[in-house]
């Protein structure tokens, strides 16, 4: 069960948007709609941002939006806030065996 | 309101047996559908899903580290407890429980605030 892949890093000025890649396999990412991303500020407990692919919780901002393409899921920061710095992890359901995998983080950086 | 805590101890030593509780409100594991579930995260490393009990009792496990875990549920007590065997010092993390499975979506939505578990003699 190997963790879905995404770039360490990633940045933009604020009012600009920024696009964080999650690449899986048919397995997992490619072969369900149950793809969701999380928020996690530092010290703090992950918060749900997406999820089903492009869904948004209530409440959180119509800035944040998820899509998918194949094996590999995508999120979108618009509008760059300065609250939006923080570490971002996909997650995926990888069917019944291996069951449920995360990424392995993205740590998106306000300029 | 949907409220999640994990307890458990802080420190343990390396081989011996970790269990952690996670007590939780606002919702109950009796509805169809509904599973918590513990994710954990090693210092400056990324989340890792280890465990999930059902409603039904239905329990799944990380294939990784599946001949080490338990995971056993009190729907009265609205508690799931996780049990971790022959601890190493690599398994040193801030360990979550988080609540899966609502209205029938898989993924995590309310989460716990964390337990760090350091493993050291």
């Amino acid at each position: 069960q190997s963790a879905l892949t995404q770039p360490p890093s990633a940045s933009g000025s604020p009012g600009q948007s920024v696009t964080i890649s999650c690449t899986g396999t048919s397995s997992d990412v490619g072969g369900y709609n149950y793809v969701s991303w999380y928020q996690q500020h530092p010290g703090k407990a992950p918060k749900l941002m997406i999820y089903e692919v492009s869904k948004r919780p209530s409440g959180v901002p119509d800035r944040f939006s998820g899509s998918k393409s194949g094996n590999t899921a995508s999120l979108t920061v618009s509008g760059l806030q300065a609250e939006d710095e923080a570490d971002y992890y996909c997650s995926s359901y990888a069917g019944s065996n291996n069951f449920y995998v995360f990424g392995t983080g993205t740590k998106v950086t306000v300029l | 309101q949907i409220t999640l805590k994990e307890s458990g101890p802080t420190l343990v030593k390396p081989t011996q047996t970790l269990t952690l509780t996670c007590t939780f409100s606002g919702f109950s594991l009796s509805t169809s559908g509904v599973g918590v579930g513990w994710i954990r995260q090693p210092p400056g490393k990324a989340l890792e899903w280890l465990a999930l009990i059902y409603w039904d009792d239905d329990k799944r496990y990380s294939p990784s580290l599946k001949s080490r875990l338990t995971i056993t549920k009190d729907t009265s007590k609205s508690q799931v407890v996780l049990t971790m065997t022959n601890m190493d010092p690599v398994d040193t993390a801030t360990y979550y429980c988080a609540r899966f499975g609502w209205s029938g979506s898989l993924h995590f939505d309310y989460w716990g605030q964390g337990t760090l578990v350091t493993v050291s003699s």
